[in-house]
């Protein structure tokens, strides 16, 4: 199958600043890449849906200006989560879909905002 | 509103048995469903896809079914082995402007 690779799997940051989550996909072109978020026993949430080269679209009730997504190539995307406060502590994964109909995940990446 | 749902209470089967998690779904028209399993702290790996107009798919030792007069898939793990103890997710994916929706998954056990 094919491999996509987020990074970093893991962060902790202080209140206030900003982290960046990259989403690449390693053996294929990425025409539209997902982000999603997940709590805990919960399904996944999308949060936006990036095409490469496009402004990404967000879901209702998703804030644009704090959770920045750039798709600059077919291979890469990246969400940045600004200004991060303890409510945005969370598991961002990312998934990525090619030509085919197939999305393939990203290993995810906790996020703990202190 | 479009709904997905999955059996929330885990499923714990003994090892070698059958194993079959559902899938069920409302006010939605998929063009195709989605299986995948996911791991504690890890991302959604995928397993299986199988599209409206086909009945039954399979890979290995996993088959799915997908009945969409029922609203509903059925996804099987034959022989099933304590590596197969994951959750397992069922999505939607849909066409004229409907969105891919996720169930909430299904937690499987398998005891040796």
């Amino acid at each position: 199958g094919a491999v996509v690779s987020q990074h970093p799997s893991w962060v902790i940051c202080k209140s206030g600043t900003s982290v960046k989550i990259e989403c690449r996909s390693l053996d294929f072109q990425a025409t539209t890449m997902f982000w999603y978020r997940q709590f805990p026993k919960q399904s996944l949430m999308l949060m936006a849906t990036s095409n490469e080269g496009s402004k990404a679209t967000y879901e209702q009730g998703v804030e644009k200006d704090k959770f920045l997504i750039n798709h600059a190539s077919l291979t890469l995307s990246t969400l940045t989560v600004t200004s991060a406060h303890p409510e945005d502590s969370s598991f961002y994964i990312c998934s990525a879909r090619g030509d085919r109909d197939e999305a393939f995940f990203g290993q995810g990446t906790r996020l703990t905002v202190v | 509103s479009q709904k997905i749902e999955q059996n929330s209470e885990a499923l714990n089967i003994q090892e070698g048995k059958t194993a079959t998690l559902t899938c069920n779904y409302t006010n939605y028209s998929p063009a195709y469903l989605q299986w995948y399993r996911q791991d504690p702290g890890r991302g959604p790996v995928f397993l299986l896809l199988i599209r409206e107009n086909e009945k039954e798919k399979r890979k290995e030792r996993l088959k799915v079914t997908f009945d969409t007069t029922l609203k509903q898939s059925l996804f099987h793990i034959t022989a099933s082995q304590p590596a197969d103890s994951a959750t397992y997710l069922c999505a939607l994916e849909g066409t004229g402007g409907f969105k891919t929706i996720f169930g909430a998954g299904t937690r499987l056990f398998v005891k040796a």
